[in-house]
Protein backbone atom coordinates (compact mmCIF):
# COMPACT_ATOMS: atom_id res chain seq x y z
CA UNK A 1 0.00 0.00 0.00
CA UNK A 2 1.23 3.71 -0.08
CA UNK A 3 3.35 4.86 2.63
CA UNK A 4 3.61 8.41 3.09
CA UNK A 5 6.63 10.06 4.90
CA UNK A 6 7.04 13.29 6.31
CA UNK A 7 9.65 15.76 8.04
CA UNK A 8 10.71 17.81 9.95
CA UNK A 9 8.40 16.21 12.87
CA UNK A 10 8.76 19.39 14.84
CA UNK A 11 9.94 22.72 13.37
CA UNK A 12 10.05 25.85 15.19
CA UNK A 13 10.65 28.85 13.68
CA UNK A 14 10.51 33.23 14.06
CA UNK A 15 8.16 35.26 13.08
CA UNK A 16 7.98 35.86 9.59
CA UNK A 17 10.54 33.51 8.49
CA UNK A 18 9.71 31.01 6.04
CA UNK A 19 8.70 27.07 7.21
CA UNK A 20 8.97 23.88 4.37
CA UNK A 21 7.75 20.72 5.42
CA UNK A 22 8.47 17.87 3.21
CA UNK A 23 6.74 14.73 2.37
CA UNK A 24 7.28 11.72 -0.26
CA UNK A 25 5.20 9.00 -1.21
CA UNK A 26 5.33 5.37 -2.45
CA UNK A 27 3.17 4.40 -4.90
CA UNK A 28 3.38 5.88 -7.64
CA UNK A 29 -0.52 5.59 -8.58
CA UNK A 30 -1.25 8.50 -6.41
CA UNK A 31 -2.48 12.03 -8.19
CA UNK A 32 -3.40 14.14 -5.73
CA UNK A 33 -1.69 15.69 -2.82
CA UNK A 34 -3.37 17.70 -0.31
CA UNK A 35 -2.03 19.38 2.76
CA UNK A 36 -3.74 19.89 5.91
CA UNK A 37 -3.52 22.06 9.05
CA UNK A 38 -4.79 20.45 12.82
CA UNK A 39 -5.29 23.14 15.55
CA UNK A 40 -5.52 21.62 18.81
CA UNK A 41 -8.80 19.42 18.89
CA UNK A 42 -10.09 20.36 16.24
CA UNK A 43 -10.23 18.17 12.92
CA UNK A 44 -7.50 18.85 10.41
CA UNK A 45 -8.75 21.32 7.62
CA UNK A 46 -7.24 21.32 4.06
CA UNK A 47 -5.57 24.52 3.29
CA UNK A 48 -3.98 23.64 -0.01
CA UNK A 49 -3.73 20.51 -2.39
CA UNK A 50 -1.78 20.31 -6.15
CA UNK A 51 -2.99 17.53 -8.81
CA UNK A 52 -0.48 15.22 -10.30
CA UNK A 53 -0.65 17.54 -13.72
CA UNK A 54 0.84 20.56 -11.82
CA UNK A 55 4.34 21.17 -10.51
CA UNK A 56 3.47 23.93 -8.38
CA UNK A 57 0.61 26.24 -6.65
CA UNK A 58 0.44 28.85 -4.78
CA UNK A 59 -2.67 30.36 -2.49
CA UNK A 60 -1.38 33.79 -0.78
CA UNK A 61 1.63 32.88 1.49
CA UNK A 62 1.06 28.93 1.13
CA UNK A 63 2.55 27.46 -1.81
CA UNK A 64 2.83 23.67 -3.10
CA UNK A 65 5.29 21.93 -5.22
CA UNK A 66 5.46 18.55 -6.95
CA UNK A 67 7.93 16.76 -8.01
CA UNK A 68 6.35 13.50 -9.46
CA UNK A 69 9.64 11.85 -10.62
CA UNK A 70 11.00 12.03 -7.30
CA UNK A 71 8.42 11.20 -5.59
CA UNK A 72 8.08 14.14 -2.81
CA UNK A 73 6.07 17.33 -2.44
CA UNK A 74 6.87 20.03 0.16
CA UNK A 75 4.55 23.10 1.51
CA UNK A 76 5.87 26.28 2.20
CA UNK A 77 4.80 28.84 4.05
CA UNK A 78 6.00 32.48 4.10
CA UNK A 79 6.08 35.24 6.32
CA UNK A 80 4.90 33.33 8.85
CA UNK A 81 2.38 34.07 11.65
CA UNK A 82 1.75 33.17 14.90
CA UNK A 83 -1.52 31.88 13.86
CA UNK A 84 -0.12 29.23 11.58
CA UNK A 85 1.18 27.64 14.76
CA UNK A 86 -0.19 24.16 14.09
CA UNK A 87 0.10 20.36 13.34
CA UNK A 88 0.24 19.79 9.39
CA UNK A 89 -0.12 16.85 7.55
CA UNK A 90 0.64 15.91 4.15
CA UNK A 91 -1.13 13.13 2.47
CA UNK A 92 -1.08 11.29 -0.74
CA UNK A 93 -4.48 10.04 -2.31
CA UNK A 94 -5.16 7.00 -4.36
CA UNK A 95 -8.39 5.37 -6.12
CA UNK A 96 -9.94 2.52 -4.02
CA UNK A 97 -11.26 -0.70 -5.57
CA UNK A 98 -14.81 0.05 -4.60
CA UNK A 99 -14.78 3.74 -5.64
CA UNK A 100 -13.85 6.80 -3.98
CA UNK A 101 -10.37 7.98 -3.06
CA UNK A 102 -8.37 7.05 -0.07
CA UNK A 103 -5.82 9.74 2.05
CA UNK A 104 -3.06 7.89 3.25
CA UNK A 105 -1.23 10.48 5.79
CA UNK A 106 1.72 11.12 7.13
CA UNK A 107 2.90 11.78 10.26
CA UNK A 108 2.58 15.61 10.71
CA UNK A 109 4.50 18.09 11.79
CA UNK A 110 3.68 20.41 14.69
CA UNK A 111 4.83 23.97 13.27
CA UNK A 112 5.27 26.64 16.20
CA UNK A 113 5.77 30.10 15.22
CA UNK A 114 7.95 32.49 18.32
CA UNK A 115 7.85 36.42 18.61
CA UNK B 1 -22.69 25.46 1.25
CA UNK B 2 -21.55 21.72 2.82
CA UNK B 3 -21.49 21.24 5.93
CA UNK B 4 -20.36 18.03 8.31
CA UNK B 5 -22.36 17.77 11.75
CA UNK B 6 -20.20 14.99 13.99
CA UNK B 7 -21.44 14.27 17.76
CA UNK B 8 -20.60 14.08 20.31
CA UNK B 9 -17.53 15.81 21.06
CA UNK B 10 -16.40 14.12 24.33
CA UNK B 11 -17.14 10.50 25.48
CA UNK B 12 -16.12 8.51 28.25
CA UNK B 13 -17.33 4.97 28.09
CA UNK B 14 -16.01 1.72 30.54
CA UNK B 15 -14.99 -0.86 28.98
CA UNK B 16 -17.22 -3.66 27.79
CA UNK B 17 -20.53 -0.85 27.14
CA UNK B 18 -21.60 0.01 23.27
CA UNK B 19 -20.79 2.64 21.59
CA UNK B 20 -22.45 4.60 18.47
CA UNK B 21 -20.80 7.66 16.82
CA UNK B 22 -23.00 9.57 14.69
CA UNK B 23 -21.87 11.73 11.14
CA UNK B 24 -24.38 13.78 9.33
CA UNK B 25 -23.42 15.87 5.99
CA UNK B 26 -25.70 18.69 4.64
CA UNK B 27 -25.62 20.70 1.05
CA UNK B 28 -24.33 17.87 -0.96
CA UNK B 29 -25.80 14.38 -2.21
CA UNK B 30 -23.84 11.24 -2.44
CA UNK B 31 -21.11 11.98 -0.56
CA UNK B 32 -18.01 9.59 -0.18
CA UNK B 33 -18.04 9.39 3.78
CA UNK B 34 -14.91 8.30 5.94
CA UNK B 35 -14.02 7.25 9.53
CA UNK B 36 -10.54 8.19 10.72
CA UNK B 37 -8.81 7.50 13.90
CA UNK B 38 -5.86 9.75 15.46
CA UNK B 39 -3.73 8.92 18.42
CA UNK B 40 -1.87 10.93 20.46
CA UNK B 41 -2.03 14.01 17.96
CA UNK B 42 -1.17 12.71 15.20
CA UNK B 43 -0.92 9.33 12.44
CA UNK B 44 -4.53 9.41 10.68
CA UNK B 45 -5.67 6.12 10.31
CA UNK B 46 -8.19 4.95 7.77
CA UNK B 47 -11.21 2.78 9.78
CA UNK B 48 -14.43 2.43 7.38
CA UNK B 49 -15.43 4.64 3.57
CA UNK B 50 -18.72 4.45 2.38
CA UNK B 51 -19.51 5.89 -1.86
CA UNK B 52 -23.22 4.95 -0.94
CA UNK B 53 -26.09 3.91 1.24
CA UNK B 54 -25.56 0.38 2.75
CA UNK B 55 -22.05 -0.03 0.86
CA UNK B 56 -19.39 0.07 3.61
CA UNK B 57 -15.37 -0.65 3.13
CA UNK B 58 -13.04 -1.53 5.88
CA UNK B 59 -9.68 -0.97 5.91
CA UNK B 60 -8.08 -2.18 8.95
CA UNK B 61 -9.79 -5.85 11.16
CA UNK B 62 -11.23 -4.40 14.77
CA UNK B 63 -13.46 -4.50 17.67
CA UNK B 64 -15.73 -1.32 15.35
CA UNK B 65 -18.03 -1.41 12.91
CA UNK B 66 -19.66 1.07 10.04
CA UNK B 67 -23.28 1.42 8.80
CA UNK B 68 -24.47 3.96 6.19
CA UNK B 69 -28.65 4.16 6.68
CA UNK B 70 -29.07 6.96 5.02
CA UNK B 71 -27.35 8.80 1.86
CA UNK B 72 -25.87 11.66 4.24
CA UNK B 73 -24.98 9.61 7.43
CA UNK B 74 -22.65 7.82 8.89
CA UNK B 75 -22.46 5.48 11.72
CA UNK B 76 -19.56 3.80 13.58
CA UNK B 77 -20.34 1.69 16.00
CA UNK B 78 -18.92 -1.66 18.94
CA UNK B 79 -20.51 -4.17 20.58
CA UNK B 80 -18.10 -4.22 23.51
CA UNK B 81 -15.66 -1.43 23.67
CA UNK B 82 -12.36 -2.30 24.69
CA UNK B 83 -9.41 0.33 26.35
CA UNK B 84 -7.49 -0.36 22.84
CA UNK B 85 -10.35 1.90 21.10
CA UNK B 86 -9.34 5.32 22.94
CA UNK B 87 -8.18 7.99 20.41
CA UNK B 88 -9.59 10.98 18.46
CA UNK B 89 -12.25 9.78 15.70
CA UNK B 90 -13.08 11.54 12.83
CA UNK B 91 -15.76 11.60 10.42
CA UNK B 92 -15.40 12.98 7.07
CA UNK B 93 -16.70 13.38 3.46
CA UNK B 94 -15.48 14.05 -0.06
CA UNK B 95 -17.51 15.04 -3.31
CA UNK B 96 -15.45 12.17 -5.22
CA UNK B 97 -11.64 11.00 -6.87
CA UNK B 98 -9.54 14.08 -6.44
CA UNK B 99 -11.27 15.96 -3.92
CA UNK B 100 -10.05 16.71 -0.71
CA UNK B 101 -11.71 15.52 2.09
CA UNK B 102 -13.54 17.89 4.64
CA UNK B 103 -13.22 16.75 7.99
CA UNK B 104 -16.00 16.84 11.09
CA UNK B 105 -14.82 18.48 14.70
CA UNK B 106 -13.66 14.66 15.94
CA UNK B 107 -15.14 12.77 19.30
CA UNK B 108 -12.64 12.15 21.63
CA UNK B 109 -13.25 8.98 23.14
CA UNK B 110 -12.10 7.70 26.30
CA UNK B 111 -12.60 4.39 27.24
CA UNK B 112 -11.94 3.26 30.95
Amino acid sequence: GENVEQHPSTLSVQEGDSAVIKCTYSDSASNYFPWYKQELGKGPQLIIDIRSNVGEKKDQRIAVTLNKTAKHFSLHITETQPEDSAVYFCAASKVLTGGGNKLTFGTGTQLKVEL
Amino acid sequence: SQTIHQWPATLVQPVGSPLSLECTVEGTSNPNLYWYRQAAGRGLQLLFYSVGIGQISSEVPQNLSASRPQDRQFILSSKKLLLSDSGFYLCAWSRGLNYGYTFGSGTRLTVV
